[in-house]
Parts: C-alpha cells; structure tokens; sequence
C-alpha cells in the first residue's frame, strides 16, 4: 500500500518570505500521480498544485512550485511572497494511475506570520 | 472549472435518526466518487469509493450498512448515515474524480458537512 508522510506538523513564515512543506512517500507504482491541497478554516480542500511521475519537470502554479525527486520519493512545496491567506492545513496526496484511491499525509499547518 | 457542491454545510441529528448529505458536480462528469471522515486535526481518511452504476467499495472498517453510499448518477453522490449515534459526528468530504482524459486523476472536493449527532 502506498503511504505518504509529512514530517512537519507545523511551520511558520514571515509575509513575504519563502517556505517549503516537505513530503515523502512509499510506492511501488513507476506511474502515479501527486497533489498538494490546502485546507483553510473553511475546511474546503482547495487543490494547489499536481504533478505526473512521468514528467521529469517539475509543476509551478504562480507563487507555488514543487521540488519533484522520483528516485528519492519526495515531493516538496515550496511558496514564495507568502501571503495572510497562505494560511492553512496542507496537505501531501498520492493518487496511482488508474486514480481509484487518493492517499493523503497527516498534513502541515502553516502560519503566516504578518 | 471542476466545482463540487455538498449540502448540507452543517447538521444536527438525533441519536438513532438517519440523515444524508449530498454531493454533486456542477461542471463535469465524475466517474469515480470518494467520500472521506476527518477528526479535528487529522488527515482525510477515506470511507469508500464508488463508480457510477456500481455498488461502492467500503474500506475495512467502515460499517457499509451504517454508511450508505448511493451513486445515483454521474453527477451526484449522496452519504446516508444510518442510525446515527454521537460518535458518528464528525466532518465528512465528498470528492470527485473526472471522466476519461480529465485532469489526470486530479479529485475535486466539495465543501463538506459537519455532522453532530446529539
């Protein structure tokens, strides 16, 4: 079975500045696919950013980009000029190619400090 | 794109009462549907797993006569929690995953509902 681990239970940033939410995770899969969602208060899980195993590139979305390392089973977050409303539980996920389980990490609490 | 809608956002039940939640796709068709518990600050933990016009595959555990998971349509997914007693209540989440060629198994969310069984 696939797990995902999220070593950081909570991180803190400054406004403006850089942070990076670290995630690893265990397959046996060579096709797969990973997502980092954020839940704000509003408990909604928002997707922010997704990655296919297959690309070497790794996927950026505006302030948020990814640290992709297959051999390495690793899969990092990185925001840049946090903002307020960064704020929020993030979550690592892992979904296999024929995408019928999304497994999630234990999450990242992230405060953005003013 | 890719909007889910769950209803209610909040409910209030009494022990032994039944009560359902729903969940539907406004912009697409979803072929696969999830539904997930979350305890306070904790992950999602997934509850079972439905293809439409298929019956859904329940993780162990999870009670399928208790939690009744009806995958009416390509659209909508509605949770029944059946009997419900005070420990039931808890924060559920609807997801759905695009049809063929969809985003690549990206799973959208709707806004989940809060449960409390009194």
């Amino acid at each position: 079975a696939q797990t995902v681990t999220q070593s950081q239970p909570e991180m803190s940033v400054q406004e403006a500045e850089t942070v990076t939410l670290s995630c690893t995770y265990d397959t046996s899969e060579s096709d797969y696919y990973l997502f980092w969602y954020k839940q704000p208060p509003s408990r909604q899980m928002i997707l922010v950013i997704r990655q296919e195993a297959y690309k070497q590139q790794n996927a950026t979305e505006n302030r948020f980009s990814v640290n992709f390392q297959k051999a390495a089973k690793s899969f990092s977050l990185k925001i840049s000029d946090s903002q307020l409303g960064d704020a929020a539980m993030y979550f690592c996920a892992y979904n296999g190619v024929t995408g019928s389980r999304l497994t999630f990490g234990e999450g990242t609490q992230l405060t953005v400090n003013p | 794109g890719a909007v889910v809608s769950q209803h209610p956002s909040r409910v209030i039940c009494k022990s032994g009462t039944s009560v359902k939640i729903e969940c539907r796709s406004l912009d697409f068709q979803a072929t696969t549907m999830f539904w997930y518990r979350q305890f306070p600050k904790k992950s999602l933990m997934l509850m079972a797993t439905s293809n439409e016009g298929s019956k859904a595959t329940y993780e162990q555990g999870v009670e399928k006569d208790k939690f009744l998971i009806n995958h009416a349509s390509l659209t909508l997914s509605t949770l029944t929690v059946t009997s419900a007693h005070p420990e039931d209540s808890s924060f559920y989440i609807c997801g759905f995953k695009r049809g063929p060629g969809g985003s690549g198994n990206t799973i959208y969310f709707g806004e989940g509902s809060w449960l409390t069984v009194v």
